[in-house]
């Protein structure tokens, strides 16, 4: 069985400081991990992927995560928040071994900028 | 855009009743996924199809059906509804069937039961 749990249902930020959003994960396998977001009103996007090569992984708009297996953590960070940045993101788990490939999201961490 | 689309945008709908959603998947992708978003469950996933075959099946409810057409289309069946059934509904695509693989969501149903 997999599971995802993002530690902060919420953060907020000033605009130019860093965002850092907690997600740890459960699985019995190396797993697939996915960030996607979620703007108001719009579909998921996927923001990066981790896929058993390098730990850390850069996606969009200046985003990145990095693997701790030894943690079973899957951060992801932003050096500089933007306004644009304000949505809902989702840390997701899959198991790359599987025949179907069911994704399990985590609650979600909704993310405010501040002026 | 994510090339994924889905029909229609907004449901509105009284308890009991029966509607279809539909999704057209990116081309050339084989897999069409469907989840449901609410605010008590989160994200969840229901089935997923590959050409045409089930493939995966999360916690769906039997009053819920889904296929794929042969031209990969999707659709996905809820019957006699609840008002617990009220949630956002996300079709997604793949290239490939197995785990892993990234997926690529288009902008979702908005079901409302009355």
């Amino acid at each position: 069985a997999q599971s995802v749990t993002q530690l902060d249902s919420h953060v907020s930020v000033s605009e130019g400081t860093p965002v850092l959003l907690r997600c740890n994960y459960s699985s019995s396998y190396s797993p697939s991990l996915f960030w996607y977001v979620q703007h108001p009103n719009k579909g998921l996007q996927l923001l990066l992927k981790y896929t058993s090569a390098a730990t850390l992984v850069k996606g969009i708009n200046g985003f990145e995560a990095e693997f701790k297996k030894s943690e079973t953590s899957f951060h992801l960070t932003k050096p500089s928040a933007h306004m644009s940045d304000a949505a809902e993101y989702f840390c997701v788990v899959s198991d790359p071994w599987a025949a179907g490939n069911k994704l399990t999201f985590g609650g979600g961490t909704r993310v405010l900028v501040k002026p | 855009d994510s090339g994924v689309t889905q029909t229609p945008k907004h449901l509105i709908t009284a308890t009991g009743q029966r509607v279809t959603l539909r999704c057209s998947p990116r081309s050339g992708d084989l897999s069409v996924y469907w989840y449901q978003q609410s605010l008590d469950q989160g994200l969840q996933f229901l089935i997923q199809y590959y050409n045409g075959e089930e493939r995966a099946k999360g916690n769906i409810l039997e009053r819920f059906s889904a296929q794929q057409f042969p031209d990969l289309h999707s659709e996905l069946n809820l019957s006699s509804l609840e008002l617990g059934d009220s949630a956002l509904y996300f079709c997604a695509s793949s290239a490939t069937s197995g785990g892993g693989v990234e997926q690529f969501f288009g902008p979702g149903t908005r079901l409302t039961v009355l």
